[in-house]
């Protein structure tokens, strides 16, 4: 069983709608909570990061955490065609100074005009 | 524009040889991570650096190698090369050596062993 789980899509929504993207994880001793963009043949792209449990929101962007049941969610409003692209959950557990980064296999998601 | 750059950009080769990818960090970034992306294993932590020094190992293989020089630029060494080391590799950078909510990811090398 991997780490972190994330349901890859695709993921088809029209313009405006609100997707809600997931992951679950297994490792408890992850506290850092990440969530990147990557388009097509670019390197992934930090859009929101959270410490431990609660919410936090950025502009469009909310990011969920509850570590109570291992589950972590990014949710986008207003959905533009530009948020088309593939989207990556990311873990920490900084424990013995490994810092490293536990990725989601990645969601794809597509916003139709 | 993360402010970490890689090169080359492209990269194809034959089984057997050796390939030396090279990134520079962000100005001001002392920490270096470097990742695999392939197909069926997703984006996997190879390695990090802080200051010159090996801080974090994750599933790298024996053929591979890095470093970080005192200008803090990074090389990454692939040798003895297997077509299933073709991917694409990423060089992340963040300030310090926490690297949790702040790694910036460059542009990736695509490797395609042949």
């Amino acid at each position: 069983q991997k780490e972190v789980e994330q349901d890859p899509g695709p993921l088809s929504v029209p313009e405006g709608a609100i997707v809600s993207l997931n992951c679950t994880y297994s490792n408890s001793a992850f506290q850092y909570f990440m969530w990147y963009r990557q388009y097509s043949r670019k390197g992934p792209e930090l859009l929101m990061y959270t410490y431990s449990s609660g919410n936090k929101e950025d502009g469009r962007f909310t990011a969920q955490v509850d570590k109570s049941s291992k589950y972590i969610s990014l949710f986008i409003r207003d959905s533009q065609p530009s948020d088309s692209a593939t989207y990556l959950c990311a873990m920490s557990a900084d424990m013995d100074s490994s810092y490293k980064l536990i990725f989601g296999s990645g969601t794809r998601l597509l916003v139709r005009p | 524009d993360s402010g970490v750059t890689q090169t080359p950009k492209h990269l194809i080769t034959a089984t057997g040889q050796r390939v030396t990818l090279r990134c520079s960090p962000r100005s001001g970034d002392l920490s270096v991570y470097w990742y695999q992306q392939s197909l069926d294993q997703g984006l996997q932590f190879l390695i990090q650096y802080y200051n010159g020094e090996e801080r974090a190992k994750g599933n790298i293989l024996e053929r591979f190698s890095a470093q970080q020089f005192p200008d803090l630029h990074s090389e990454l060494n692939l040798s003895s090369l297997e077509l299933g080391d073709s991917a694409l590799y990423f060089c992340a950078s963040s300030r310090g050596q926490r690297g949790w909510g702040e790694q910036f990811f460059g542009p990736g090398t695509r490797l395609t062993v042949l």
